[in-house]
């Protein structure tokens, strides 16, 4: 099936800073990704839909100043949590599918920790 | 808006027991019904999907689950499992108005001894 990877597996940053979470699709070209938020113990919670070419569509109640979502390519979102905080803490995770099949592939998820 | 419902928190079974995962959802129209699963340190697998026609769908590794449409249900079931079965289980929805992203159950963890 089709591939979706993340990178970085796993961050650590201090209080304040921007940490940058990329997601691809290695065999196929993705017009929209999807970032979800999964805290321990919990289910997957969307945060957005990232669109190729145009302004992400955000969830209510996420901060789209401080979840910055940049979709330039076919094959590349980028997820950038602004000035991050112990808070923002969780285990994000994209995803992304093959226009027109209905199923949809996930990433590896990005461990963020906060200090 | 959808909703989905797990109501199986944590399952703990023997090995060779039969397992049934339940799964409801809330939307009135038509839906995508999916099946997930996560391996400890791994990410998510689809299992299963029903989008429409035979609402018996058999999956991967054993499973099977069954759209019974007057329930707005989609249970999960395996006749036998294994120790390698154990997992989080993901029920997921999609549908409406062309809308592809999902909607995920809080999920069941199931742990099965050996």
């Amino acid at each position: 099936g089709a591939v979706v990877s993340q990178h970085p597996s796993w961050v650590i940053c201090k209080s304040g800073t921007s940490v940058k979470i990329e997601c691809r699709s290695l065999d196929f070209q993705a017009t929209t990704m999807f970032w979800y938020r999964q805290f321990p113990k919990q289910s997957l919670m969307l945060m957005a839909t990232s669109n190729e070419g145009s302004k992400a569509t955000y969830e209510q109640g996420v901060e789209k100043d401080k979840f910055l979502i940049n979709h330039a390519s076919l094959t590349l979102s980028t997820l950038t949590v602004t000035s991050a905080h112990p808070e923002d803490s969780s285990f994000y995770i994209c995803s992304s599918g093959v226009p027109g099949t209905g199923e949809l592939f996930f990433g590896e998820g990005s461990r963020l920790t906060v200090l | 808006a959808q909703s989905v419902s797990q109501h199986n928190h944590h399952v703990i079974l023997s090995e060779a027991a039969s397992l049934e995962l339940g799964c409801n959802y809330s939307y009135g129209g038509t839906v995508n019904l999916f099946w997930y699963v996560q391996y400890p340190g791994q990410h998510l697998q689809l299992l299963l999907k029903y989008f429409s026609g035979d609402p018996l769908v058999k999956g991967i590794k054993g499973f099977e689950a069954e759209f019974i449409k007057s329930k707005f249900s989609f249970n999960l079931r395996k006749p036998s499992v294994q120790w390698s079965d154990t997992a989080e289980y993901f029920c997921a929805v999609n549908g409406g108005t062309g809308r592809r992203a999902l909607t995920f159950g809080s999920g069941t963890r199931l742990q099965v001894q050996p």
